[in-house]
């Protein structure tokens, strides 16, 4: 009955690789977001979508492309990895107030 | 732009030693005040949401208050079981259903 659900739990790649991470929400809810946590374990948004249509885009090299086929799952592919790239990466999925409902994290390293 | 900034970073207590987090925001029209748990190589999980100034929410040992420049989550009597880093994020009218994190204060509660 887990709520919000990501895969893999791990990634280790090597660089130039690509790599897609998947999310899923059975919440019921229409936004769904990508974060970058890095070492410092500071949390920052990259994508954000609501029912499919992408409303938030931060920053965030065009190597990352975030795919939503339904409103439930919300992937995140990235291309020609970089050393840089190496963090967790967090889906979650926003409720009627506004709060946000994280998953476990992908921990994704580049070597 | 939305600013939230949590001290301490880190807070060592002993069980039983009640003590107080602090979160101060900077925005434009907050939509709300949020709470988070996160426990290592997990995501954040949510506590509480908070609307506006003078509003209290407890759970367990755990009570958050709100005024019009920051919040306090007060951690009554804990346990070992209560460290964790907090994380505080704040929602405004500008950011639309962005949360902007703060840095968190990684808590620890020995025996």
């Amino acid at each position: 009955d887990t709520a919000v659900s990501q895969t893999p739990k791990y990634l280790v790649t090597q660089m130039g690789n690509d790599k897609s991470i998947k999310c899923e929400q059975n919440l019921g809810h229409d936004t769904m977001y990508w974060y970058k946590q890095d070492s410092k374990k500071f949390l920052k948004i990259m994508f954000s979508y609501n029912n499919k249509e992408l409303i938030i885009n931060e920053t965030v090299p065009n190597r990352f492309s975030p795919k939503s086929p339904d409103k439930a799952h919300l992937n995140l592919h990235i291309n020609s990895l970089e050393l840089g790239d190496s963090a967790v990466y967090f889906c979650a999925s926003r409720g009627f107030s506004y709060e946000q409902y994280f998953g476990p994290g992908t921990r994704l390293t580049v070597t | 732009e939305d600013q939230v900034t949590q001290s301490p970073e880190a807070l060592r207590l002993q069980e039983g030693e009640s003590s107080s987090l602090n979160c101060s925001y900077t925005v434009s029209g907050l939509r709300g005040l949020f709470w988070y748990r996160q426990d290592p190589g997990k995501g954040p999980e949510f506590l509480f949401t908070l609307y506006s100034a003078g509003e209290e929410k407890e759970k367990e040992r755990l009570k958050a208050t709100l005024t019009k420049k920051e919040s306090f989550l007060h951690i009554t009597a804990p346990k070992p079981e209560d460290s964790a880093t907090y994380l505080c994020a704040v929602v405004s009218e500008a950011s639309g259903s962005r949360l902007t994190f703060g840095e968190g204060t990684q808590l620890t509660v020995n025996p």
